[in-house]
């Protein structure tokens, strides 16, 4: 059962214009979130990250904001560039061992 | 600067093969972790260890064994290779546990199994 959830596989965006990307999750033990990007044939870079006891984080034009109560996160890219093209995955933590991510979602940058 | 690199990037095996997937990380991280990914599922972690000569059970360790004899090595290792094994399986490393900010992934392995 997918406690990490990317109901988006798809999304394109203009160049110029902001990018939202959502995640949500099931199990309220989730205590880390993470986005990881991802390009053809590499593997997943760390992107940012939020702790469950903050609501939001911020990095440049990358801006992560979570919901606990209705357990939702989302990732905001402001502004969008072509170079922003990957696959992104939300990742949550449970304990210090594993992540559970989610199936990702690709976002293409028109420019 | 080499970061976490996998051997083999491809391979192909029949059914029943067995295999050992290298992982190599250069940043004298304690926590490595091995991960599948496959259409539809996201990453699911198959085994991990928290420092040399541990090992431990992920979400999906059937069918997998993993060593980690020495600390910048972990080895996944299918000893009867089975269809349902065909992914894209990912190595990762971490300075501490949770791979929060500190965590490095390989570039994968596609494997194959006819």
């Amino acid at each position: 059962d997918q406690q990490v959830k990317q109901n988006s596989p798809s999304l394109s965006v203009q160049e110029g214009r902001i990018s939202i990307l959502n995640c949500d999750y099931t199990n309220s033990m989730f205590d880390y979130f993470l986005w990881y990007k991802k390009y053809p044939a590499e593997g997943p870079t760390f992107l940012i990250s939020i702790s469950s006891i903050k609501d939001k984080n911020e990095d440049g034009r990358f801006t992560v904001f979570l919901n606990k109560s209705a357990k939702h996160l989302s990732l905001h890219i402001v502004p969008s560039q072509p170079g922003d093209s990957a696959v992104y995955f939300c990742a949550a933590r449970s304990g210090a061992n594993n992540l559970f991510f989610g199936t990702g979602t690709r976002l293409t940058v028109i420019p | 600067n080499a970061g976490v690199t996998q051997t083999p990037k491809f391979r192909v095996l029949k059914t029943g093969q067995s295999m050992t997937l290298l992982c190599a990380q250069d940043m004298n991280h304690e926590y490595m972790y091995w991960y599948r990914q496959d259409p539809g599922m996201g990453l699911r972690l198959i085994h991990y260890s928290v420092g040399e000569g541990t090992t431990a059970k992920g979400e999906v360790p059937d069918g997998y064994n993993v060593s980690r004899l020495k600390k910048q090595n972990f080895l996944l290792g299918l000893e009867s290779a089975a269809p349902s094994q065909t992914s894209v399986y990912f190595c990762a490393s971490s300075r501490t546990g949770g791979l929060s900010t500190e965590a490095f992934f390989g570039q994968g392995t596609r494997l194959t199994v006819v």
